[in-house]
């Protein structure tokens, strides 16, 4: 069974840094992409970033490009996001999902808080 | 970037009753779209993908049409466990975009 349990979310303060991870195991991680989903509170569902199996193509968002960066250790089956500069605006619950086919996600994991606030 | 565009975004039916969800893209996305469904408190959900194809174990009460810029999902006779919020999403072009959600309630 398929399983990603993020990690590292938290109460941070504006310009600050955080680093999520996310755990996979069920499958080879290394044959699949991996992504970062985000919810803010109430909202609907903002893709946030995509690393290659082999994490040679990355892919960001615009409302984050220069600001977080996405990478991934095959050999501990773990995806991360570096995520620097937060705003306010970055307060969501942000999900890593596995790569469905192509660029669809599926599953999702449980999600990590992430709250950005003076 | 292609903005999709859900509709309605409440809808307000009885178990039994048929759900037709709307997702609108701004240009055309081929037949890469994929619906997604969101209970409170849970990670979504993938339930179609490209279009029309419905993922394993998903009921056959759940189905999707459309292409270029139009999609449904049509829920054909809801069941309790189906009052959700469900989301469309595009793999045409980066980056990847999610509709804004539909929310199916109890009337």
């Amino acid at each position: 069974e398929v399983q990603l349990l993020e990690s590292g979310g938290g109460l941070v303060q504006p310009g600050g840094s955080l680093r999520l991870s996310c755990a996979a195991s069920g499958f080879i991680f290394s044959n699949y992409d991996m992504n970062w989903v985000r919810q803010a509170p109430g909202k609907g569902l903002e893709w946030v970033s995509t690393i290659s199996g082999g994490g040679d193509k990355i892919y960001y968002a615009d409302s984050v490009k220069g600001r977080f960066t996405i990478s991934r250790d095959n050999a501990k089956n773990t995806v991360y996001v570096q995520m620097n500069s937060l705003r306010a605006e970055d307060t969501a619950i942000y999900y890593c999902a596995k790569q469905f086919l192509y660029n669809w996600f599926d599953p999702w994991g449980q999600g990590t808080l992430v709250t950005v606030s003076s | 970037e292609i903005v999709l565009t859900q509709s309605p975004a409440t809808l307000s039916l009885s178990p039994g009753e048929r759900a037709t969800l709307s997702c609108r893209a701004s240009q055309s996305v081929s037949s890469y779209l994929a619906w997604y469904q969101q209970k409170p408190g849970q990670a979504p959900r993938l339930l179609i993908y490209d279009a029309s194809n419905r993922v394993t174990d998903i009921p056959a009460r759940f189905s999707g049409s459309g292409s270029g810029t139009d999609f449904t999902l049509t829920i054909s006779s809801l069941e309790p466990e189906d009052f959700a919020v469900y989301y469309c999403q595009q793999r045409r072009i980066w980056p990847l975009t999610f509709g804004g959600g539909t929310k199916v309630e109890i009337k």
